[in-house]
């Protein structure tokens, strides 16, 4: 049973532009909400993360908006760069346990 | 070198045959975390330690799949009679355990190959 919902699966962004990936969550019991990034090959790297007291989140040309009463959270990459071609997953933290549970995935492709 | 890491990053076997994978944590992290991604899809949780104890185990970690961290250090994944089902990329992360918990940091993974 998915417990979270990750759109769209894939996304083409001229260089310059917003990337835009959303994610809805159904289980309360989450207590932290991470984005990963993901190149061929490796394994996936924390790119930025929020808590749910906290509505948004940026870090350089990331940021985190998370809205708590519709379970939802999305990751925005400003002036998307080619080097950000990548894929990207949210994933929602179970509380005391530190599992997380992930997304599909979100294959992103920015073309200079 | 600071990061998790997997041995071996590559494994082709032949169906039937056992394979095993190590993990060396972040050295000190107590957490340890296996996760298995198939093509396409995000990493799904198989078993997690806290030290030397395995506290979760999946569904998805059938009878033929045993995990280990004798010494709560290094773990070992080890499927017996693989399938072909069983082609993925194996996935280990780990965190130190705190009350408002931490960012787990995951390997390179070891990818399987089951012919």
């Amino acid at each position: 049973q998915q417990q979270v919902k990750q759109s769209p699966q894939s996304l083409i962004v001229q260089k310059g532009g917003i990337s835009i990936i959303n994610c809805a969550y159904e289980n309360t019991a989450f207590d932290y909400f991470p984005w990963y990034q993901q190149f061929p090959g490796k394994g996936p790297a924390l790119l930025i993360a929020i808590r749910p007291d906290v509505s948004e989140k940026k870090e350089g040309r990331f940021t985190i908006s998370f809205n708590k009463s519709a379970k939802q959270f999305s990751l925005h990459i400003m002036d998307s760069q080619p080097g950000d071609s990548a894929t990207y997953f949210c994933a929602s933290r179970v509380r005391a346990t530190d599992k997380l549970i992930f997304g599909t995935g979100t294959r992103l492709q920015v073309f200079p | 070198d600071t990061g998790v890491s997997q041995n071996p990053r590559h494994k082709i076997t032949k169906r039937g045959q056992n394979v095993t994978f190590r993990c060396d944590p972040i050295s000190e992290h107590n957490r340890l975390y296996w996760y298995r991604q198939t093509l396409g899809q995000g990493p799904e949780f198989l078993t997690y330690f806290q030290n030397e104890a395995q506290l979760e185990k999946s569904r998805l970690l059938s009878d033929r799949f045993s995990a280990e961290r004798p010494k709560g250090s290094f773990s070992t994944l080890e499927i017996q009679r693989t399938e072909q089902g069983d082609s993925a990329m194996y996935l280990c992360a780990s965190s130190l355990a705190m009350s408002e918990g931490t960012e787990a940091f995951f390997g390179q993974g070891t990818r399987l190959t089951v012919v």
